[in-house]
């Protein structure tokens, strides 16, 4: 019964270093997402899949990368870390391509610092 | 582009007292709109959703948000607070992404604070 694994939990990155962080669902879920959650304001959308094979942009995409080549995962990559990208990431699925039709379940998230 | 605006970062009140936390969206269609609640250190977790229908929506843990197309408003209530209820809350519409598959929108969330 794990639902959305993220992982790490926490990293510290330095300025231009690469990372990848991991997402994980076992709930056979369609729609992944993630989203970067900053003091005031909210959650915004990075990147999002509505299937294997099929990935579009949210509201804030720049400096991420993603891939959805199995339904189970769907990593979201740091290309070159700045401080801006400083932030709580979550991620999120849902068992419908529409996401309105289901709730979102989110994991529990992954704090990144970059200095 | 749908969007939410989430009046007042922080609201305090009583325990006991009405919670009133205030939503309104900007959307060209019937939109379908969300409240979430975020504990700390959790991810979000699905309070009520208002998609057709009934516009007064029951959810969990008492609360409850009426949508209101003349106001534009989806506010969230509840009667009586609990220590519980401290959270952060955020409200949320559906949108059209540009491969035609829709994705939420959330707003910038508020901070409930019950005092004893």
């Amino acid at each position: 019964n794990a639902g959305v694994t993220q992982t790490p939990k926490f990293q510290v990155l330095k300025t231009g270093q690469s990372m990848t962080l991991q997402c994980a669902q076992d709930m056979n879920h369609e729609y992944m997402s993630w989203y970067r959650q900053d003091p005031g304001m909210g959650l915004r959308l990075i990147h999002y899949s509505v299937g294997a094979g099929i990935t579009d942009q949210g509201e804030v995409p720049n400096g991420y990368n993603v891939s959805r080549s199995t339904t189970e995962d769907f990593p979201l990559r740091l290309l070159s870390a700045a401080p801006s990208q400083t932030s709580v990431y979550f991620c999120a699925s849902s068992p419908d391509r529409s996401s309105y039709n289901s709730p979102l379940h989110f994991g529990n998230g992954t704090r990144l610092t970059v200095t | 582009a749908q969007s939410v605006t989430q009046l007042g970062s922080h609201v305090s009140v009583s325990e006991g007292a009405l919670v009133l936390l205030r939503c309104n969206y900007s959307s060209s269609v019937p939109p379908y709109l969300f409240w979430y609640v975020q504990y700390p250190n959790q991810g979000l977790q699905l309070l009520l959703k208002y998609t057709t229908g009934a516009t007064l929506v029951k959810g969990i843990n008492g609360f409850e948000a009426e949508f209101k197309k003349s106001e534009t408003s989806f506010h969230l209530t509840k009667p009586s607070a609990h220590m519980s209820d401290a959270a952060e809350y955020f409200c949320a519409v559906s949108d059209l992404g540009d491969t035609g598959f829709q994705k939420l929108v959330f707003g910038t969330g508020t901070r409930l604070l019950v005092s004893p």
